[in-house]
């Protein structure tokens, strides 16, 4: 089955301007994640989406971050505007199960952001 | 809130056998999982716990203690190929996971 997609794959920027990151999970997957990774940590969620409902959004930094998933398929993460302390990996990845069970989460090759 | 701790480093030899522990403080408790990402790629799922015991899959085995809050992946036979950050994941009954923020495991020859 195909993986998880994301585009572009490296975004370079300077502080004040915009980027907007794009999802495509694997089909039939309902539950599909944003997470920010900064270099030698670990992945930080930033959004949890059930099909298009957000189920957990608290750790996204709402007057900057913005996403949505629209269709209950793929999804858009956008920064606007973006800060020097953004530049980090921004990955996607989906699981088939609902928010009930935890189940294996499938990883995107993740999209590199650097802010100037 | 959900929070864990494990070693940022360790290193071992090819053939040796290491072990990569987590603790954890987390309400709603479901599950622990293990990740491992090779510089530059993406996390991969290497196993899961939910109940206590040892859980084996090929030359990994993963641990679950939760009236200890604690876990471990354990590594044998290792590979040079083994080299990658090793991440542990809490699951809670929200569906919601945490990451711990890795150990980066070196092989040496």
């Amino acid at each position: 089955e195909a993986g998880v997609a994301q585009s572009p794959r490296y975004k370079i920027i300077e502080k004040r301007q915009s980027v907007a990151f794009w999802c495509n999970p694997i089909s039939g997957h309902a539950t599909l994640y944003w997470y920010q990774q900064i270099l030698g940590q670990g992945p930080k969620l930033l959004i949890q989406f059930q099909n298009n409902g957000v189920v957990d959004d608290s750790q996204l930094p709402k007057d900057r971050f913005s996403a949505e998933r629209l269709k209950g398929v793929d999804s858009t993460l956008k920064i606007q505007p973006a800060k020097l302390e953004d530049s980090a990996v921004y990955l996607c990845a989906s699981s088939l199960a609902g928010t009930s069970v935890y189940n294996e989460q499938f990883f995107g090759p993740g999209t590199r952001l650097t802010v100037l | 809130g959900q929070s864990l701790e494990q070693p940022s480093e360790v290193t071992a030899v090819e053939g040796a056998i290491v072990q990569i522990n987590c603790t954890y403080q987390t309400s709603g408790f479901y599950g622990l999982s293990w990740y491992q990402q090779h510089d530059g790629g993406a996390p991969t799922f290497l196993s899961y716990n939910a109940l206590d015991g040892l859980e084996e899959t090929g030359r990994f085995s993963s641990f679950l203690s939760r009236s200890d809050s604690y876990g471990y992946l354990l590594l044998q036979e290792l590979q040079m190929k083994d080299s990658a950050s090793y991440f542990c994941a809490v699951g809670n009954n929200a569906g919601k996971s945490t990451f711990g923020d890795g150990t980066t495991l070196t092989v040496k020859p």
